[in-house]
């Protein structure tokens, strides 16, 4: 059974940082691609970032390139989500999700259950 | 980048009503088109890829149309489980692979 589980999340002080993980099992991790999707409160979903099955080949949104950072370790199965500079308009539940392909996630098949950041002084 | 538009925003329903949600791309995504189905505090879960191929264990009621810029979502005798928000994300060439706005279903 795939599982895919998000931790990490929490209250940040504007400027701040948290690093995001995502423990993933019942699959071929380095198969797939894995992507970071966030939900503002009340709002709909947003794609943040995204990581091949090899981890060579990232892509951001615009809204964090340069502020958040994704990587992937394989031989644990973890994908994570440095977060830094962060700001109010970055408050959400962010959530991991699979990618039915390996290069680029295509279709999001699996997802977690999310995680919720909050960034406030 | 690719901006997705959804209509209706959202819209009243029947147990067993048929409805269709249409989603329309700023530029053509040849058919890198997904439905995603997301209930009130749960996460997403995928419906269609590639604009018309049923995800595993997802009900035939549910149906995917369209290529190049305008895609359908039609799901027909609505079930009670069906009341959801339904969200179009293009995933063509490379991200970012935007979502639409989402189409709230509830009961009329």
């Amino acid at each position: 059974e795939v599982q895919l589980l998000e931790s990490g999340g929490g209250l940040a002080q504007p400027g701040g940082s948290l690093r995001l993980s995502c423990a993933a099992s019942g699959f071929t991790f380095n198969s797939h691609a894995m992507n970071w999707v966030r939900q503002a409160p009340g709002r709909g979903l947003e794609w943040v970032a995204c990581v091949s099955g090899n981890g060579h080949t990232i892509y951001y949104s615009d809204s964090v390139r340069g502020r958040f950072t994704i990587s992937r370790d394989n031989s644990k199965n973890i994908v994570f989500l440095q977060m830094a500079s962060l700001r109010a308009e970055d408050s959400a539940i962010y959530y991991c999700a699979r990618g039915r392909t390996m290069i680029v996630p295509r279709a999001s098949d699996y997802w977690g259950q999310g995680t919720l950041v909050a960034v406030s002084s | 980048d690719i901006q997705m538009t959804q209509s209706p925003s959202s819209l009243s329903a029947s147990v067993g009503d048929r409805i269709t949600i249409t989603c329309r791309a700023s530029q053509p995504v040849d058919t890198f088109l997904n439905w995603y189905q997301q209930t009130p505090g749960k996460a997403p879960k995928l419906l269609i890829y590639d604009a018309s191929t049923l995800q595993s264990g997802v009900p035939s009621r549910f149906s995917g149309s369209g290529s190049g810029t305008d895609f359908t979502l039609t799901v027909s005798n609505l079930q009670p489980e069906d009341f959801a928000t339904y969200y179009c994300q293009q995933t063509f060439s490379t991200p970012p692979f935007t979502f639409g706005p989402g189409t709230k279903v509830d009961i009329k």
